[in-house]
């Protein structure tokens, strides 16, 4: 089974900063099943990425997906206050695998 | 409106049952399989097994093959999922999600369901 890492565990940043955010793949996996999510307290998760690059629909485009292989990255370009959330990354073969998330946090 | 709408929040002793339900509306409720997931406090999401609300084939993870059913109600257009055998470390917020606009990922989600096994 793949394992998700993903760092920096807590990213602290301001609003209006640009935050870069990574997830390791043990393997190298396609880029079709590689997605984000985005998760504030009392809430489902949201579809922000799919497919590595694309985004969901209302997701806005200061955030991003880039990455292949094992190495993939979620990009804020600028920080919104409701940005502040965690983040994971997931992948799917043969079963869905969820990484640890990132926690972007109020520098 | 599309949507996913879970069961209320359970409290279960060690060894019981739980069943949680999903009614799903606002969309065609046979052409998109139904997941459920879970986030056990301070752990990752977990992936629990899905079912094609088509069909009732389900598929299931193999941390869980032995002690939980995903069964649906077309007619209802909700599904159900059976956890047994309660642990303490299954407690947790369960949802259920499905593709509903996306190649891939989920993009609807219930509002989630917490499972509170306590003895």
């Amino acid at each position: 089974e793949i394992v998700l890492t993903q760092s920096p565990g807590t990213l602290s940043l301001s609003p209006g900063e640009r935050a870069t955010l990574s997830c390791g793949a043990s393997q190298s996996i396609d880029s079709d099943s590689l997605v984000w999510y985005q998760h504030k307290p009392g809430q489902a998760p949201r579809l922000l990425i799919y497919n590595t690059s694309k985004r969901a629909t209302g997701t806005p485009d200061r955030f991003s997906g880039s990455g292949s292989g094992t190495d993939f990255r979620l990009t804020i370009s600028r920080l919104e206050p409701e940005d502040f959330a965690v983040y994971y990354c997931q992948h799917y073969a043969n079963s869905f695998t969820f990484g640890p998330g990132t926690r972007v946090a109020v520098k | 409106q599309v949507q996913l709408v879970q069961s209320g929040g359970e409290v279960k002793k060690p060894g019981a049952s739980v069943n949680i339900s999903c009614r799903a509306s606002g969309y065609s409720f046979t052409s998109h399989p139904v997941q459920w997931v879970r986030q056990a406090p301070g752990q990752r999401f977990e992936w629990v097994g899905r079912i094609n609300a088509g069909n009732g084939v389900t598929k299931l993870s193999q941390t869980f093959t032995n002690r939980v059913t995903i069964t649906t109600k077309n007619p209802a257009r909700t599904v159900f999922m059976e956890l047994r055998s309660l642990k303490h470390d299954d407690t947790g917020i369960y949802y259920c999600a499905t593709r509903f606009a996306t190649s891939s990922g989920f993009d609807l989600w219930g509002q989630g369901t917490q499972v509170t096994v306590s003895s």
